[in-house]
């Protein structure tokens, strides 16, 4: 079946450096999405992704789709302590899984030490 | 406006016991689902529902059931509990029958079985 697979799996960084963690799906994906847990919270929705090498920004954040539409990064820009939390990308499953099927990765958990 | 609210948010269990995670959103959503997230794995698909009336098996579904009560409910239940499904369980709802949308995340249940 369908997987997501995503590095690092952790990053620690000295404040105001960047962080960039990778995606990559085994099969092509209609869209991705990126999620945000704090600690000890939620997956809350960051954003989606749907064209082929769509660049989308929010701020510090930069989102990348590939062209091949299997892989995606988010990169931080100059991070700050607020950043701390772990980074979910999320696929939908193949088309005879009626794309109802969100498959996540396993995550970044990024650590910024001020 | 609760969103997706997720009861109890702590539960302990001796081996073999039984129990429901009950779920309900008040978001009219038609995709209902419940993940589970341990150390190091990110969130791994149980069970979903794409619509109401409708159950899927995820990427983990041994062990668990699921019911789709109605629009707003979606259950789990651990027939007989062992340590290995000792985890934080999730309850997600989405608003389409498809990939498009963003899904909305309960607080999560902090199950431990001893």
């Amino acid at each position: 079946g369908q997987q997501v697979m995503q590095i690092p799996q952790y990053q620690h960084v000295q404040e105001g450096e960047d962080f960039t963690t990778y995606c990559n799906s085994s099969t092509t994906l209609s869209n991705i999405q990126w999620y945000k847990q704090r600690p000890g919270g939620h997956p809350v929705f960051l954003i989606q992704l749907v064209k082929s090498g769509e660049v989308k920004k929010q701020k510090r954040l930069t989102f990348q789709f590939g062209e091949a539409k299997k892989n995606s990064s988010l990169h931080i820009t100059a991070t700050q302590t607020t950043d701390v939390g772990t980074y979910f990308c999320a696929g939908p499953s193949s088309p005879s899984g009626g794309y109802n099927k969100l498959i996540f990765g396993a995550g970044t958990r990024l650590a910024v030490h001020p | 406006n609760a969103g997706v609210t997720q009861t109890p948010k702590f539960q302990v269990l001796k081996t073999g016991q039984s129990m429901t995670l009950q779920c309900a959103q008040d978001m009219n959503h038609n995709s209902m689902y419940w993940y589970r997230q341990d150390p190091g794995m990110g969130l791994r698909l149980i069970y979903y529902s794409a619509s109401e009336g409708t159950t899927d098996k995820g990427e983990v579904p041994n062990g668990y059931n699921v019911s789709r009560l109605n629009k707003r409910e979606f259950s789990l239940r651990l027939e007989s509990a062992a340590p290995s499904q000792t985890s934080v369980y999730f309850c997600a709802s989405r608003a389409g029958v498809g990939g498009f949308t963003e899904a909305f995340f309960g607080q999560g249940t902090r199950l431990t079985v001893v």
